[in-house]
């Protein structure tokens, strides 16, 4: 059971825009920590996607945004690509554990 | 462009030990936080431990709390993890990356990773 709560799929059309929820509590993103965004295409290492809620790192394409209200973030994707199609896994830091968190997952089908 | 190899994953039987090695290349690795983090065959990612820029500071997850160590050697641009008393559940891709903690705890460059089966 991961700290971070990820719906376990979601999927959409080519040229569509989907949204992934990550849901925490007061102990990390609820305490003001920050949350981030990996994307992983299939057999390869996770990559930084969003950072500080809602920056994007040089290259990421602006089609990917991210945002934080209370306890929970999303990330929103628009423009569906057939490459977008990967696993998603959003991230925090918590306070209680002395550590940081992921969510469980998010497997993106492009239909 | 920043590089990070990891090395030192195989087969080991539960109760064993296994040290991992990640080389760093291409920046200053002696500025950088530096985290493990691990993914299960077909599971999702769990943070395993943190290391401070010189090595003062180290956390780890609650799960390998007192069979895990960090360590690093910034001479030698390499972090270590040596892993003790080896479980089933152990079993995963061991991932080493920078540990932004300074900027709000985000990992923006990660290893290839090296895969530990712990079976016997």
């Amino acid at each position: 059971q991961s700290v971070l709560t990820q719906p376990p799929s979601v999927s959409g059309a080519p040229g569509q825009r989907v949204t992934i929820s990550c849901t925490g509590s007061s102990s990390n993103i609820g305490a003001g920590y920050d949350v981030h965004w990996y994307q992983q295409l299939p057999g390869t290492a996770p990559k930084l996607l969003i950072y500080g809620n809602r920056n994007r790192p040089s290259g990421v394409p602006d089609r990917f945004s991210g945002s934080k209200s209370g306890t929970s973030a999303s990330l929103a994707i628009t423009g569906l690509q057939a490459e977008d199609e990967a696993d998603y896994y959003c991230q925090s830091y918590d306070s209680r554990l002395s550590g940081s968190v992921f969510g469980g997952g998010t497997k993106l089908t492009v239909l | 462009q920043v590089q990070l190899v990891e090395s030192g994953g195989g087969l080991v039987k539960p109760g064993g030990s296994l040290r991992l090695s990640c080389a760093a290349s291409t920046f200053t690795f002696s500025d950088y936080y530096m985290s493990w983090i691990r993914q299960a065959p077909g599971k999702g990612l769990e943070w395993v431990s943190y290391i401070s820029r010189s090595g003062g500071a180290i956390y780890y997850a609650d799960s390998v709390k007192g069979r895990f160590t960090v360590s690093r050697d910034n001479a030698k641009n390499s972090l270590y993890l040596l892993m003790n008393s080896l479980r089933a559940e152990d079993t995963a891709v061991y991932y080493c990356a920078t540990d932004r903690a300074d900027l709000g705890y985000y990992f923006d460059y990660w290893g290839q990773g090296t895969l530990v089966t712990v079976s016997s």
